[in-house]
């Protein structure tokens, strides 16, 4: 499970200070994902990437940036921290191939705004 | 738009007993289904996936498209069982290619 790793995997931060949340997977895979899990909400998915370049929102963008550079790499940024973005963020990547489009998880983010 | 539901967002069960986890979804193409678990503290990983059919850790899920579900089922539940699990659903074309959707899950907690 090391191919898609995130961190930190803790992170206190204040209203209105901006954070980033890393992701890194080293399997190439084209497709990445961002989601947050909330008690209630289940998993909803922030923004997408389907290539390097290449980002869409998902059903809950507002508040955050992203980023695609390179491939393995989807960074994710609160601009202006605030409490409602309380919640466990997770990453995750697909080879989005013929077949299947099994995801694969990153270990989590627990983020706290105060 | 596609829709996953789980109605039940807790399920007890006695260790032995068996249990059924509740899927239903609106989609009205082909879609590809996958439940998901979460133990405690860890990240979700794949359960099953409707198309390799196979039967995992004991579970098993069968697609029917009349009724449009996905119900996870074990005839004998474990206690290591207990753990939240999520039903997903994938298009495999048009605007949504390539991702998920999914329920709002379903805390299983297995009693000894």
């Amino acid at each position: 499970d090391a191919g898609i790793t995130q961190s930190p995997r803790y992170k206190i931060t204040e209203t209105g200070r901006q954070v980033t949340l890393m992701c890194h997977q080293t399997w190439s895979h084209s497709y990445m994902f961002w989601y947050r899990q909330d008690l209630g909400h289940g998993l909803r998915l922030i923004y997408y990437s389907a290539a390097a370049d290449i980002t869409d929102k998902g059903e809950v963008p507002d508040g955050y940036v992203v980023s695609r550079s390179k491939t393995e790499n989807f960074p994710l940024t609160l601009e202006s921290a605030t409490r409602s973005q309380t919640s466990v963020y997770f990453c995750a990547s697909s080879d989005g191939g013929q077949g299947s489009h099994e995801q694969y998880f990153g270990p989590g983010t627990r983020l706290t705004v105060t | 738009a596609q829709r996953v539901t789980q109605p039940e967002k807790l399920l007890s069960v006695f260790k032995g007993a068996p249990v059924e986890l509740k899927c239903n979804y609106s989609y009205s193409g082909s879609p590809e289904l996958f439940w998901y678990v979460q133990y405690s503290r860890q990240r979700l990983q794949l359960l099953l996936r409707h198309i390799s059919r196979e039967s995992i850790k004991g579970f098993t899920a069968d697609l029917n498209k009349g009724e449009t579900s996905f119900h996870l089922k074990k005839p004998f539940a474990q206690e290591e069982d207990s753990a939240m699990y999520y039903c997903a659903l994938s298009v495999l074309g048009g605007t949504s290619y390539g991702k998920l959707t999914f329920g709002q899950g379903t805390i299983l907690t297995v009693h000894p």
